[in-house]
């Protein structure tokens, strides 16, 4: 069982306000990553960090900023939070063994309505 | 980039069947995962292949790493209520980053 936790697990908030989304995993695992999904649909990266100080943008274009300042924290924040950006928000950490034997483990999500 | 395509899209079947889906690549794999995730939760692991041909079980789940690199098969024996949820396949190729299918939504019915 993975040790990964979100806070909060709901948030609804107005548009224009500032909201941090909170991540953190007490696996030592050096990579995190920030997961987008609509409602039964299909999961899109949207930050990485392979260790601390190293964040990439993923696939999908996304307002949002992460940083990564310890190992076990990746907080994903909205400066401005608009009604597009309602959504599921995954957290999702592995170990950094390197090459294809790399399994990612996932919080509960944090799902974000945006009025 | 990479696609996968995952099918059936929804299953709706009675307590006790077999379910079968499966996941396809325009590129080669050399990892398939597969999860289950259930309605406002994230998605749990319930197979790790990382071998061409690998034929792994986990309770009454099978899932198998096509032996072209290119697909991959879940199957699900005697499906119970529990079983409910969306299941997702994820690979990874050349790139560090997985790929998501779209889902395969399971209803079970008592």
């Amino acid at each position: 069982e993975a040790d990964i936790y979100q806070t909060p697990r709901y948030l609804v908030i107005g548009t224009g306000k500032k909201i941090t989304l909170e991540c953190s995993q007490t696996m030592g695992h050096d990579k995190m990553y920030w997961y987008q999904q609509d409602p039964g649909m299909e999961l899109h990266l949207i930050h990485y960090s392979y260790g601390v100080n190293s964040t990439e943008k993923g696939d999908l274009s996304s307002e949002s900023t992460v940083s990564r300042i310890r190992t076990e924290h990746f907080p994903l924040t909205l400066e401005s939070a608009r009604p597009s950006h309602t959504s599921q928000y995954l957290c999702a950490s592995s170990k950094g063994v390197g090459g294809t034997r790399e399994t990612q483990y996932f919080g509960p999500g944090t799902r974000l309505l945006v009025l | 980039g990479q696609q996968l395509n995952q099918s059936p899209q929804s299953m709706f079947i009675q307590e006790g069947e077999d379910v079968s889906m499966n996941c396809t690549s325009s590129s080669i794999f050399n990892t398939w995962l597969w999860y289950k995730q259930d309605p406002g939760e994230g998605p749990v692991l319930l197979i790790a292949l990382y071998k061409a041909g690998e034929l792994t079980s986990n309770g009454r789940l099978t899932a198998q790493f096509g032996i072209t690199r290119k697909d991959s098969f879940l199957n699900i024996s005697a499906s119970i209520p529990s079983d409910v949820g969306i299941y997702f396949c994820a690979g990874r190729g050349g790139s560090e980053k997985l790929v998501f299918g779209k889902g395969t939504k399971l209803t079970v019915n008592p």
